[in-house]
């Protein structure tokens, strides 16, 4: 089946560095990335859309300069935390699908915790 | 109104129980349905698909009813290890903008 990586699994980093995350494809190429966080006992929340060779799309109230979306291949997408600050530790998700109305295949997932 | 509804629950019930989840759409060009099942901290694991015609996986059975634009999970004979918090996922057809809509998921906890 459709994998995803993402990678790192964890992160802990001090206050005001940047942070970057990476969501891979192995096995086919996603024409889509999706990027979510999700905090504590809570669902899922998208924060943007990441087309191939496009800009992202940024949910409402998600700030595009804080969190920097790059999807510049078919199979790699990332997402940098700038200047993270403790109020972006979460629980950050990629997933990605190969065509419009398919599964989506989810990354593992990545724990940010900002000192 | 939000785009998918569900209710949060939790939906505390007895190991060996029946328990069915529903999940309201609003947008009638909604085009493809899903259930994701996802555990405490983990990422969402795709549970099943939901068709027109309804489809059962081992004691999960998906329904769909477009007409009055709702999806339903039923789980029948509940084990502990069924616990987790299922997501409906709904894609629509807006390509423009965000095409793919999370429920905020409905917690279950099967208890011994």
């Amino acid at each position: 089946g459709a994998v995803v990586s993402q990678h790192p699994s964890r992160v802990i980093c001090k206050s005001g560095t940047s942070v970057k995350i990476e969501c891979r494809s192995l096995d086919f190429q996603a024409t889509t990335m999706f990027w979510y966080r999700q905090f504590p006992k809570k669902s899922l929340m998208l924060m943007a859309t990441s087309n191939e060779g496009s800009k992202a799309t940024y949910e409402q109230g998600v700030e595009k300069d804080k969190f920097l979306i790059n999807h510049a291949s078919l199979t790699l997408s990332t997402l940098t935390v700038t200047s993270a600050h403790p109020e972006d530790s979460s629980f950050y998700i990629c997933s990605a699908r190969r065509r419009e109305r398919e599964k989506l295949f989810f990354g593992s997932g990545t724990q940010l915790s900002v000192l | 109104r939000k785009e998918v509804e569900q209710d949060p629950g939790p939906f505390n019930v007895p190991e060996g129980a029946t328990v069915a989840f529903n999940c309201t759409y609003s947008n009638s060009a909604s085009q493809s349905f899903f259930w994701y099942r996802q555990d405490c901290r983990k990422e969402p694991k795709l549970l099943m698909s939901v068709y027109s015609s309804g489809n059962e996986d081992g004691r999960f059975t998906a329904q769909l009813n477009r007409a009055s634009q709702y999806i339903s999970l039923l789980i029948r004979d509940s084990k502990l290890s069924d616990s987790a918090t299922y997501l409906c996922v709904v894609n629509s057809l807006d390509t423009g903008r965000r095409a793919l809509t999370f429920g905020s998921g409905t917690r279950l906890q099967v208890q011994p």
